[in-house]
């Protein structure tokens, strides 16, 4: 079983640039987090998903970050326009239906680095 | 919204010592859970325990609760150089959302 890939897994752009990281799902997981982890910081819940529909996005930190997941299948993650505070790890995390499923498995990681 | 905060930050062994990692957080939970995260890896999923649970183990891996105390310990024994690793705690939030610890770097020197 594949598991969950991230895409890409670094990017460095400029400030006010545009970037948009894409995440996979295990297949036949609805449940899709994004997370990130600001240097030296803790790791910060961002939204989450169940399938196509935003069930909490209450980490998203301001309007400059959009996420979408058309189809309920693979999800994308864009910053518009990225500051330097938007560098970090993005993390994407799925985990399978149901209430009770408390595991979630994450991917590798999407390195930003804003200059 | 809660916090794990996980103690020590950085612990250095020897191979074969035992490694123990603590993590308190600030309110009532369902369950906690242990993360791994290998540089430059995604976190991987180790253990969780319910609320209602005082210890659980796996592998060489023991967890215990104190829900009176709002803490966990994560005991790895028989370290090996592979446990070379950052381990998070993670308390669960509506939405199964995870709540993170700040994490402890563990270096297992062989």
């Amino acid at each position: 079983e594949a598991g969950v890939t991230q895409f890409p897994s670094h990017s460095v752009i400029e400030k006010g640039q545009t970037v948009t990281l894409r995440c996979d799902p295990i297949s036949g997981h609805d449940n899709l987090y994004w997370y990130r982890r600001v240097m030296g910081k803790e790791i910060k819940f961002l939204l989450h998903f169940v399938k196509e529909s935003k069930q909490d996005e209450s980490g998203m930190p301001n309007n400059r970050f959009l996420a979408e997941r058309t189809g309920g299948t693979y999800s994308t993650l864009k910053v518009q326009p990225a500051e330097l505070e938007d560098s970090g790890v993005y993390f994407c995390a799925s985990s399978q239906p149901g209430l009770g499923s408390y595991e979630q498995y994450f991917g590798p990681g999407t390195r930003l680095t804003v200059t | 919204s809660q916090q794990g905060e996980e103690d020590p930050q950085a612990l250095s062994i020897q191979e074969g010592e035992n490694a123990t990692m603590n993590c308190s957080y600030k309110t009532s939970i369902n369950n906690l859970q242990w993360y791994r995260q290998n540089s430059g890896r995604g976190l991987v999923h180790l253990i969780l325990i319910r609320s209602n649970e005082r210890e659980k183990h796996s592998g060489r891996l023991r967890v215990t609760l104190d829900t009176s105390k709002k803490s966990s310990s994560l005991l790895i024994t028989a370290s090996r150089a592979a446990d070379t690793a950052s381990y998070f705690c993670a308390t669960t939030e509506y939405g199964n959302k995870l709540v993170f610890g700040a994490g402890t770097i563990l270096r297992v020197k062989s």
